[in-house]
Order: C-alpha cells, then structure tokens, then sequence
C-alpha cells in the first residue's frame, strides 16, 4: 500500500521570502516521487519528480525539492516566492512496483503569497 | 507536442440524467489513460484508468463507467447521476509501456453540477 499526507492545509509566505510545502509519504518498495500545482479551475501542472540519484530535484518556475529517505519526507521549496506561485500544490507517490502510473495523491496544500 | 483536451469545461445536469465527458490526446499512440475526480478542490480520487483500448480497470465501484472507443480516446459515463457525483473530473494521460516513474500530464477539467 502507498499513502501520502501533506500535513497543512495552507501556507502563506511574504513575497521574496523562501517557501517550502511539505509532503511525507508511505510506500512498501521504494517510491517515485511528484509535485503538481493546480490553479483554480485548471488542470494539474507538472512541477518536478524524484526517481532515483541526486536528492534534490530541480523543476519548472525556480522550484526543487528535496527527497529524505530517512524521514520519508519530499518537501517542495523555492528560495524567493512570488505572488504569482500562490495556488494548490499536490505531492503524489508511487511504488516503484505499481502498474500503469497508479499514483496516490495528497489533499493539497494550499500557498498564498502576500505582496 | 502532446496536448489533451476535455469537454464540455462546464457542465450541469439534473439528478437523474446521463453524463457523458470526453477526453482526447494527441501527438502520442496507445498512452495510458486516466479519470480522477477531484472533490471540494481538495485531494484527487482514481476513477479508471486504461492501458488499452478496451483495457479499463477501476478503482472505486460507484455509479460511473468508462470507455476507451479509440486508441486516444477516454469517456466517462453515467446512466443516472446523483447529487455525490458533482466536482471536477480530471483526465490525464501517460506514456505507453512507461513504468511507474512515468509522469501523469492532465487536462483542463470538467467542472460538473448535479442539481
């Protein structure tokens, strides 16, 4: 079984300071790991994903994140947020053992970023 | 470049009506094909996903179907609709054959209203 929990609802950071939305997950092998963001009415973006190798994942618009094997952790941040990041982001997980991309995704924290 | 497309992006029907949403992808053959539902804007809910046409398995027994009529197209369907099966339905698709670290690309959604 694999799970995952995004442990706050909503974040809110001031513009310029650096930001970081959390995600812990749970999985029996070994996980693949993603960060979507969403804004309001669309569909999910790809943000970035931990596969295996370097620990710290670059992806789109300045973002990375950083995977902890020991604390089962894949933390999204950014070093300088901007207001224009505020929307829902999702961490979702998969086994490394799950058939056609079944991934479990988290309820989703919602960033607000204050001029 | 892939693109996905989903219609209608706004929907509302009366309890009791039949649903159809279509889902289409292009600049890929045979991906993978998936319906989630999103509640509340919060956590994403695995409806179906399909390997194949005619390949569809499901993940949570409720009052929706699917249906994959060609190789990159993915419906979803009701015969009669009840107040629970509003929110907004995302479709998404991955690559063919991919394994698990494959990444879920998502359409613009459908937000639907069960009145």
């Amino acid at each position: 079984a694999q799970s995952v929990a995004q442990p706050e609802d909503q974040v809110n950071v001031a513009e310029g300071n650096p930001l970081t939305v959390k995600c812990t997950y749970s999985v029996s092998g070994n996980p693949y790991l993603f960060w979507y963001v969403q804004y309001p009415n669309r569909g999910l973006q790809f943000l970035l994903k931990y596969i295996t190798g370097d620990n710290l994942v670059k992806g789109s618009y300045g973002f990375e994140a950083e995977f902890n094997k020991s604390q089962t952790s894949f933390h999204l941040k950014k070093p300088s947020a901007l207001v224009s990041d505020s929307a829902l982001y999702f961490c979702a997980v998969r086994d490394q053992g799950t058939n056609a991309g079944k991934s479990t995704f988290g309820d989703g924290t919602t960033l607000t970023v204050k001029p | 470049s892939q693109t996905i497309h989903q219609w209608p992006a706004t929907l509302v029907q009366p309890v009791g009506s039949p649903l159809s949403l279509e889902c289409t992808v292009e600049g890929t053959s045979n991906p993978n094909l998936y319906w989630y539902r999103q509640a509340a804007g919060r956590g994403l809910q695995l409806l179906f996903y399909s390997i194949g046409i005619d390949q569809i398995s499901s993940e949570v027994p409720q009052n929706l179907s699917a249906s994959r009529p060609q190789d990159r197209q993915f419906i979803l369907s009701s015969k009669k609709l009840l107040l629970s099966d509003s929110g907004f339905y995302l479709c998404a698709w991955s690559v063919s054959g991919g394994g698990a670290a494959d990444t879920q690309y998502f359409g613009p959604g459908t937000r639907l209203t069960v009145l």
